[in-house]
């Protein structure tokens, strides 16, 4: 099965400022995609961005990025000026795009916000 | 609200007891899945159904679950003779064919004593 690696389970930026999350998937497939869902406390996990593992360019929604590194099997997401919004729990997320259809998850990386 | 919707969303049980929770998908996703979260850790994958066949099957699905979506629409998951390691939140999900973005209801979190 292929396994999503967060090895950061808490960040803290200050608000306005940038900060980057890390995510390292292990696969042998070449075609996949993945996902950076977020879980605000208490609330569901909604989708912040997405990567088809086909695209070179990186993926970008607003104040969220990626940098997908395909061979070094790696892919980040970066937010520019932090809200407070933004704290929550963040789950990478790895789903092949041929065999099956589950969502393979990290442990998520809990984002604190100072104001 | 049109999302996913999970009911209930707090289930406290003695341990022993079946509980049922369910899920009504987003309405025209043919495609639903369940999740476990236990504290700490990211979603892990229980069972998926596309329409109202059960697909695919977590090998974390004991005999003591069982999985439901009789007409394709609303799904029931059964947990009998609960155990205190069943405790976690239960997530389900939901997504049309030829989407790749599985859409989150807010889960059911269920506490065995």
């Amino acid at each position: 099965a292929q396994t999503v690696t967060q090895s950061q389970p808490e960040m803290s930026v200050q608000e306005a400022e940038t900060v980057t999350l890390s995510c390292t998937y292990d696969t042998s497939e070449s075609d996949y995609y993945l996902f950076w869902y977020k879980q605000p406390p208490s609330r569901q996990m909604i989708l912040v961005i997405r990567q088809e593992a086909y695209k070179q360019q990186n993926a970008t929604e607003n104040r969220f990025s990626v940098n997908f590194q395909k061979a070094a099997k790696s892919f980040s997401l970066k937010i520019s000026d932090s809200q407070l919004g933004d704290a929550a729990m963040y789950f990478c997320a790895y789903r092949s795009a041929n065999t099956g259809n589950q969502f393979y998850f990290g442990t998520g990386t809990s984002l604190t916000v100072i104001p | 609200d049109t999302g996913v919707s999970q009911d209930p969303r707090h289930k406290i049980t003695k341990r022993g007891q079946n509980v049922t929770f369910r899920c009504d998908p987003i309405s025209e996703h043919n495609r639903l899945y369940w999740y476990r979260q236990t504290l700490g850790q990211g979603p892990e994958f229980l069972t998926y159904f596309q329409n109202e066949a059960q697909l695919e099957k977590s090998r974390l699905l004991s005999d003591r679950f069982s999985a439901e979506r009789p007409k394709g629409s609303f799904s029931t998951l059964e947990i009998q003779r609960t155990e205190q390691g069943d405790s976690a939140m239960y997530l389900c999900a939901s997504s049309l064919t030829g989407l790749n973005e599985q859409f989150f209801g807010p889960g059911t979190r269920l506490t065995v004593l």
